[in-house]
């Protein structure tokens, strides 16, 4: 049974980077018919996309954060990261990483619904 | 992008009642050529992440019990619970994923009266 578990540090001082990791067990990253999310939730709030990736290192952003966005895998310890900088008190959230299945044609991929969903981790901003 | 809205906010239904919770896209989620729409449901309670219930609109997840159903076309999607159960006081989000940015709706608070 695929399970995926975020890791990393649950307080970020404004302006600095936040960083986490998915960590993918019960199955391989490297499969090529999904992608691999993060989506976030502030206290209380709805969730939104942040971005996703391919095995292969392909990326797609939710253009609202981009610019701030890193999103990288790592096949070789079945992981993925998230990269967010500079952050603000505006970031505070869960963060959680999903699986997604995707399809790919010749030109483009089309990602779906996310499931399963790792249980999720608090990263506050605050200094 | 498209805004999914959902309605209501909250809902307060009598066990063993039928509850029904919309979700309106801002423009269409149906693929013509699939004859497809494009849009999951998710159910999260309190301390928990979403968990999926449908996908392709009205295809319920393996193990979601049948009295979950979804339905709707093109910009106008409902999901009703036959019978609801204490079980199913959750935060309710609709999904669309015809497009990037993957976007939800608000969520819907569902309740029991």
């Amino acid at each position: 049974q695929l399970q995926l578990q975020e890791s990393g540090p649950g307080l970020v001082k404004p302006s600095e980077t936040l960083s986490l990791t998915c960590t993918v067990s019960g199955g391989s990253i490297s499969s090529s018919v999904y992608y691999w999310g993060w989506i976030r939730q502030p206290p209380g709030k709805g969730l939104e996309w942040i971005g996703s990736i391919y095995y292969s290192g392909t990326t797609y952003y939710n253009p609202s954060l981009k610019s701030r966005v890193t999103i990288s895998v790592d096949t070789s310890k079945n992981q993925f990261s998230l990269k967010l900088s500079p952050v603000t008190a505006a970031d505070t959230s869960v963060y959680y990483c999903a699986r997604h299945p995707s399809y790919c044609s010749s030109i483009n991929c089309y990602l779906r619904w996310f499931d399963p969903w790792g249980q999720g981790t608090l990263v506050t901003v605050s200094s | 992008d498209i805004v999914m809205t959902q309605s209501p906010d909250s809902l307060a239904v009598s066990l063993g009642e039928r509850a029904t919770i919309n979700c309106k896209s801002s423009q269409s989620v149906l693929y013509s050529s699939s004859n497809k729409n494009y849009l999951a449901w998710y159910q999260q309670k309190p301390g928990q992440p979403p968990k999926l219930l449908i996908y392709w609109a009205s295809t319920r997840e393996s193990g979601v019990p049948d009295r979950f159903s979804g339905s709707g076309s093109g910009t106008d999607f409902t999901l009703t619970i036959s019978s609801l159960q204490a079980e199913d006081v959750a935060v309710y989000y609709c999904q669309q994923y015809y497009n990037t940015p993957i976007t939800f709706g608000q969520g819907t608070r569902l309740e029991i009266k």
